[in-house]
Parts: C-alpha cells; structure tokens; sequence
C-alpha cells in the first residue's frame, strides 16, 4: 500500500498550459505539503496545510495554488506555466507539523515545460 | 541567513565506513534530520536529532552537536545499495525544515 501517491509521475506539457498534480495520502495524517525540487536538488517548501488550512505559504508564484477538499488530499495546480518551472514536486504528509514528526513523501512528479 | 552546508560528493569503498558531515546556521534550533534519497525516488527519513550526541540505528548512526551547529551521519559496513543523497535538514525556532543541497555517495566495490 502506496503510503504518500502523487500523478502524475511524468508530465512534459508546453509553455502556458495549465496543469494539476494530485497528492493523496493514506496515513491519517492531518498536515500535508508540496515541495519542488530543483535542478540542484534543493528540496524547497512551497505549500503546507494542516487541517485544510493553509500555515505555510512560501514566496511562490500566485500561478501556484494548493487545493485541499479533505484532509487526506493535496492537489497542486499551476496556471501559465513557465520554462522554470520544470522540476520535481513532492508532495509529502506528516502527523502535526511540530520538530521531529517524520515527513513521508509521495515518488515525485517529474515536471518539465518545453 | 540560513545556511547549510554538506559536501557535494563523497565516494567509498563497499565494507568501509563513511561520515557525512553538515554545518548548519538556523534561526534558533529544534533538531535534525537526516534523509536518503536514491537517484530518481523519494526521499526517506533515516533519523532525528534534538539532543546531543550520538544516536545509532543499526548500520547508520547520526551524531548532533548544538553548540557547534554540527551533525554528521555515520554509515558502516558499507553496502552498493547504500549509493544515494544523504540530505541533512535542521528545524529552525519558527517550526521551519531547512534542507540542503546532500551529498551525493557514490559506492565502489
């Protein structure tokens, strides 16, 4: 059983499209995040919701929105997307947001803007 | 700012040991992971840190010094499978994880 799934795992779309990336998790947990990875491997928090309130929200992009309809799912959609866009983003879940509570995260989708 | 820094790339030999070091600079501080993350997949939690000292969890061991805002991550008997990023990503005092880039390691036999 599939503890953190993302799709898609592979998305190659053009310039300017608008595209979703759907997140579920079956842990339970109540705080659930997206991450891109860059080219670099930095892993940067873009998103994090706990209960279906967003309590972190990073300098991204207003193309960038989460959409939570429950607490076990966490899409990503992106408006117009850019050249730079294209990364990895994971999504991920923890039980609380406190220090210490393990991250799990879904396999990545690979994201790449031509 | 925050800073964290590990080595880019590191390689052994399959059987050795290796240490992967990581300085970090926080605002504030509430621990330390350390996470694997093989070429292409996910990345997976290998240990937590708050307290000095070492924590040791079969072949991996994580060592945490606050005063000198040091960690490294102690890998033994050394196997191929063990090829992969090793990322260090302290918490910060606003509950924030700060990740760095990894270190790649790179087995040989």
């Amino acid at each position: 059983d599939t503890a953190v799934s993302q799709t898609p795992k592979y998305l190659v779309t053009q310039m300017g499209n608008d595209k979703s990336i759907k997140c579920e998790q079956n842990l339970g947990h109540d705080t659930m995040y997206w991450y891109k990875q860059d080219s670099k491997k930095f892993l940067k928090i873009m998103f994090s919701y706990n209960n279906k309130e967003l309590i972190i929200n990073e300098t991204v992009p207003n193309r960038f929105s989460p959409k939570s309809p429950d607490k076990a799912h966490l899409n990503l959609h992106i408006n117009s997307l850019e050249l730079g866009d294209s990364a990895v983003y994971f999504c991920a879940s923890s039980h609380g947001d406190n220090p210490g509570n393990t991250i799990y995260f879904g396999e990545g989708s690979w994201l790449t803007v031509v | 700012g925050q800073n964290i820094d590990q080595p880019t790339e590191m390689t052994a030999t399959e059987g050795a040991i290796v240490q992967i070091n990581c300085t970090y600079q926080t605002s504030g501080f509430n621990g330390l992971f350390w996470y694997q993350q093989h070429a292409g997949e996910a990345p997976t939690f290998l240990s937590y840190n708050v307290l000095d000292g070492l924590e040791e969890k079969g072949r991996f061991s994580s060592f945490l010094s606050r005063s000198k805002g040091y960690s490294y991550l102690l890998l033994k008997e050394l196997q191929m499978k063990d090829s992969a990023s090793y990322l260090c990503a302290p918490w910060d005092s606003n509950y924030q994880l700060i990740w760095g880039a990894g270190t790649k390691l790179i087995i040989k036999p």
